[in-house]
This record gives C-alpha cells, structure tokens and sequence, in this order.
C-alpha cells in the first residue's frame, strides 16, 4: 500500500541551530500534507500544514516545503529550542484518510 | 476547559481478557477517531465515526469494537481477538468536514497486556 516515511529516525542538533526534518511520500494524488509535533507520552499536536497547489508555507519558526516532482516534504525548524525536542511526523491525505509517516525524534541539547 | 480526554492513561490487563479505553471530548465535535501507534511506527486508524450511532471500520479494526451512543464518547473495546494489543492507543476529534487542521488528539492511554 501507499506509506510516508521519514528519512532519519533520530536527528540531533544544538541549540539555536536550524533543524530540517525531512519526508518521503508515494502517492501522487495526495493532496494535502500536515506536520505533527509528539512530545513523550502525550497525544500529536498539529504544527503547520500545506497543500499540494502550494510549496511553500511559514509559521511561527517554522516552514514546510513540498517538493511534488520528488515526493518530499520537509520541516525547518528556526532557532531550535530544547522545548522543540519530540518525535515529528508528518502525514498525508489521499482521499479521505491521513496516512501518517514512522516519525523523527528530534534531540536539541543546549 | 474544553478538550479531550481519555482515560487511563495507563492501563494493564491480563491476556484474554477485554478491555475498554474512555474517550470524551467536550468540543461539540461530530467527528471521533481511534488509533493506534507502535514504537517507531507511524498511527494506523482502527475505527472512526462521524456521526452519533454510526462509526466505520479503519485499517486495522480486527479485534477491536468501538460504539458511539453519544456525541462526546466513543469507547474503544479492545477483545481478546486482538492478537497484539500492547500499544498506545490515542483518541481524535474534529468538526465533521472540516479539515484534519482542526483534528485535536487527546493525551493517550498505553495499553500493556501481560
């Protein structure tokens, strides 16, 4: 079946460096994207989301960028903060339903 | 306060036997979900429901009942036919047609069967 994956299951960054999250979907007639942020134990939260007319889209400390040509879909944090480490995901709608990606633990240590 | 809740957030249970996991929401939502995440896995949705007394079957609903008698509950029954039960089970919600932007997460019960 169709799947989205993440390339990395863990990325480390340093304090108020940039962090780029990045992920690979299969299924061309998805149409729209969404960014979770999941911190230990706790349920998703919605980050930003995008839409497949669009390539770009910004929000507070963060941008996705959606590259259809290949697939990919990718998450920037700005300025990362040790409250921004959790485990990332990222989820597309073919029809329906979301599809929801493995995720990405990201560590910031200060 | 308005939110969704789910109840335990822990909860052990002996094989063989079922179990029923609380999902409440006091966000006027028609819209209520199930899913289920294994470590390292992405979620897989068991069962949603978009409207009061009706509610569909999701990728991986095998061993797994749910029933929606009221707007703000939608109960997950996980049966001793669910082969792997352990895992973290979380509950969503959302205004039916509208958008998985306004889809709310409540805070999860892990499920650990020994």
């Amino acid at each position: 079946g169709e799947s989205v994956g993440l390339h990395l299951p863990t990325l480390s960054v340093q304090e108020g460096d940039n962090s780029i999250i990045n992920c690979a979907y299969s299924n061309s007639a998805s149409d729209y994207f969404i960014w979770y942020k999941q911190e230990s134990g706790k349920g998703p939260q919605f980050i930003i989301d995008i839409r497949s007319n669009m390539d770009k889209r910004q929000g507070q400390r963060v941008t996705v960028l959606l590259n259809k040509t290949v697939k990919h879909l990718s998450l920037q944090i700005a300025a990362t903060q040790p409250g921004d480490s959790a485990v990332y995901f990222c989820a597309e709608k073919a029809g329906t339903a979301l599809i929801f990606g493995k995720g990405t633990t990201l560590s910031v240590s200060s | 306060d308005g939110g969704i809740t789910q109840s335990p957030k822990y909860l052990f249970r002996k094989e063989g036997q079922n179990v029923t996991l609380s999902c409440e929401q006091n966000l006027n939502h028609d819209a209520m979900y199930w899913y289920r995440q294994d470590p390292g896995q992405g979620l897989r949705l068991i069962y949603y429901s978009q409207i009061v007394n009706d509610f569909q079957k999701g990728d991986i609903a095998e061993g797994y009942s749910v029933s929606r008698e009221k707007k703000e509950s939608f109960p997950l029954t996980v049966t001793s036919a669910q082969k792997n039960p352990t895992a973290f089970y979380l509950c969503a919600s959302k205004v039916a047609g509208g958008g998985y932007n306004e889809q709310f997460f409540g805070p999860g019960t892990r499920l650990t069967v020994l």
